[in-house]
């Protein structure tokens, strides 16, 4: 059953680096939404891409936060100057088309900033 | 007023009961409806998606849906072990693009 993929799993990193998470849509899917969540509290919805483009975002998505999809398959979150607030499981998602809305979600990078 | 609200819990259930998960929701216009289950450190699940009044049956899921009265469940007949998990409900809000929005989830333990 094709899913979702994302790496790294963890990524260590510090305060006012960048980072960068991956991930990989489900193949025939057109829709791609990067969501986090912080340890306790529920699932945030930050961006969403379409048509090589960001379709929507949150305010949690500011200057220091941008999205692409680099080549055919991976979609990435760039964070580039990292606050121990950012410290999360950043959720990567895709779902087939418009008709279809069903996100599906792959397995999460767990970000630590220190 | 939250956009989704759901009862934090936990809920215990015994083994073979049917568990009852609620959720209401403030925006009249949402679209789409869904249940995720969510294991501790794992990532949200999708169980269900309901688009329209009534219910929708899965398996041992059944999704409820009133939007008159803004109200989504989840029915789990002969609930396991294995479904002890925090079960999120989630909608696509009307204005929206592709955007969902959670609450923060029902604990669910069924006790053996």
């Amino acid at each position: 059953e094709p899913e979702v993929t994302q790496t790294p799993s963890h990524q260590v990193t510090q305060m006012g680096q960048e980072v960068i998470l991956r991930c990989v849509p489900i193949s025939n899917h057109l829709y791609f939404y990067w969501y986090r969540q912080i340890l306790g509290q529920k699932v945030e919805f930050l961006v969403s891409f379409y048509n090589n483009e960001i379709s929507e975002k949150s305010e949690i998505f500011d200057d220091q936060f941008s999205v692409e999809r680099p080549d055919g398959s991976n979609f990435t979150l760039k964070i580039r100057s990292t606050k121990l607030e950012d410290s999360a499981m950043y959720f990567c998602a895709s779902s087939a088309d418009s008709s279809r809305d069903e996100q599906y979600f792959g397995p999460g990078t767990r970000l630590t900033v220190t | 007023q939250k956009e989704v609200e759901q009862n934090s819990g936990p809920l215990s259930v015994p083994e073979g009961a049917i568990a009852s998960l609620n959720c209401t929701y403030s925006d009249r216009g949402s679209q789409s409806f869904f249940w995720y289950r969510q294991y501790s450190g794992k990532s949200p699940e999708l169980i269900m998606s309901i688009y329209s009044n009534g219910d929708k049956e899965d398996g041992r899921f059944t999704a409820q849906l009133n939007k008159a009265s803004q109200y989504v469940s989840l029915l789990i007949r002969d609930s396991q072990p294995s479904d002890s998990a925090t079960y999120l409900c989630a909608l696509m809000n009307s204005g929206g693009y592709q955007k969902v929005t959670f609450g923060t989830g029902t604990k669910l333990q069924v006790i053996p």
